[in-house]
């Protein structure tokens, strides 16, 4: 199957400071990418679905400015937590899919702890 | 508006005994329907899916599904449950025209011995 990966699997980072996660389509061109997250013990809340080239759709009540998307490319999607605090630790994933009406395939995640 | 039901949190099964694990949704047209698994800390395999076509389906690790359209379920079963088994699983439903894909809370399974 297609792959898709995540860089980092974790970071640290303090508060106040910005943290970038990238997720790669390896082997495939990902016209859609998909940001979630997900809290301990919970489930995978969606973020934003970003389209190449255009910007990111933003679910309700996730903060545009804070939570910064790019998608540049077919094969890479930018994720940057803007002046990040301690409630932004949480693991990050996204997918990626080729096409409408197609399977997305998931990253490992990220896992964000901020200190 | 797409919505992911699991109505189990947790289940404990016995390793070697079967295993039933709840997924109801709700979407306006024909649903695309996965089921995931995730281990702690790690990110999601998925098990199996459903497009269209026949509406029991196979995946991975001996692991089905039944799509019913008439209950708007789609349940995952598996015969005879190992202790490896033992992880989050998540219910998932998409649909056509580009539609994001929404999860379930998803249910914990346990394995005793």
């Amino acid at each position: 199957g297609a792959v898709v990966s995540q860089h980092p699997s974790w970071v640290i980072c303090k508060s106040g400071t910005s943290v970038k996660i990238e997720c790669r389509s390896l082997d495939f061109q990902a016209t859609t990418m998909f940001w979630y997250r997900q809290f301990p013990k919970q489930s995978l809340m969606l973020m934003a679905t970003s389209n190449e080239g255009s910007k990111a759709t933003y679910e309700q009540g996730v903060e545009k400015d804070k939570f910064l998307i790019n998608h540049a490319s077919l094969t890479l999607s930018t994720l940057t937590v803007t002046s990040a605090h301690p409630e932004d630790s949480s693991f990050y994933i996204c997918s990626a899919r080729m096409a409408p009406n197609t399977e997305a395939f998931f990253g490992q995640g990220t896992r964000l702890t901020v200190v | 508006a797409q919505s992911v039901t699991q109505p189990d949190i947790h289940i404990t099964v016995s390793e070697g005994a079967s295993l039933e694990l709840r997924c109801n949704y709700s979407y306006g047209a024909t649903p695309y329907l996965f089921w995931y698994v995730q281990s702690p800390g790690q990110g999601l395999q998925l098990l199996l899916k459903y497009f269209s076509g026949d509406t029991l389906v196979q995946g991975i690790k001996g692991f089905e599904a039944e799509f019913k359209r008439s209950q708007s379920s789609f349940n995952l079963r598996k015969p005879s449950v190992h202790w490896s088994d033992a992880a989050e699983y998540f219910c998932a439903v998409g649909g056509t025209g580009g539609f994001k894909t929404i999860f379930g809370a998803g249910t914990r399974l346990f394995v005793k011995a």
